[in-house]
């Protein structure tokens, strides 16, 4: 089993949607999660990290941890085409980062 | 704040060729990380540094691969002699303290024919 599950899509949303990216994790000692988004041709952007259960908000993105069921969740409201990228979660244990293989997003106008 | 600076952005060159990819994090990090992501295995960590000593290489894939921080603010990433498999994008990353979010450059994409 892997570290660190995530569903590659590709995903499809009409702008203004609620979209969702979602990552399980097997490791309940992980204290960081991270989510990065990555432009094609790009370096991966750190988007938002959290430190503990519960959710986290920046304007329109929110970051959701469930460590009880080892579960993390992204979600974009009145999603825009400039959304458009890979989504990639991380997570950590000290100084070792585990990455998902990312879930390509595209917000069409 | 300048972010973490790969160069080149490109390097299309022959099998068996020396090839050197260079890094400059952002100021004041101490940990250095080099990555190599592909489509099929994602993003892979090869080696990061702290304090401009090398702490895991783990992940160098082969000898062929090499990394070297000479000073806080450089930091290379060889692969001497290269082949085709070595084709993949190149990231560095760096952080504060090595357990806290990393930042990413734009990456070295590197074709090796």
């Amino acid at each position: 089993q892997k570290e660190v599950e995530q569903d590659p899509g590709p995903l499809s949303v009409p702008e203004g949607a609620i979209v969702s990216l979602n990552c399980t994790y097997s490791n309940s000692a992980f204290q960081y999660f991270m989510w990065y988004r990555q432009y094609s041709r790009k370096g991966p952007e750190l988007l938002m990290y959290t430190y503990s259960s519960g959710n986290k908000e920046d304007g329109r993105f929110t970051a959701q941890v469930d460590k009880s069921s080892k579960y993390i969740s992204l979600f974009i409201r009145d999603s825009q085409p400039s959304d458009s990228a890979t989504y990639l979660c991380a997570m950590n244990w000290g100084n070792q980062f585990y990455f998902g293989t990312g879930t390509s997003l595209t917000v069409i106008p | 704040d300048a972010g973490v600076i790969q160069s080149p952005r490109h390097e299309v060159t022959e099998m068996g060729q020396e090839v050197t990819l260079r890094c400059k994090p952002i100021s004041g990090h101490d940990y250095l990380f080099w990555y190599r992501q592909t489509m099929m295995r994602g993003l892979e960590l090869l080696i990061y540094f702290n304090n401009n000593v090398p702490i895991d290489d783990s992940g160098m894939p082969e000898d062929r691969f090499s990394a070297k921080m000479p000073n806080a603010s450089f930091s290379t990433l060889k692969i001497q002699p290269s082949e085709p498999r070595d084709s993949a994008v190149y990231f560095c990353a760096s952080s504060k303290e090595g357990y806290q979010p990393q930042h990413f450059g734009d990456g070295t994409r590197l074709s090796i024919l």
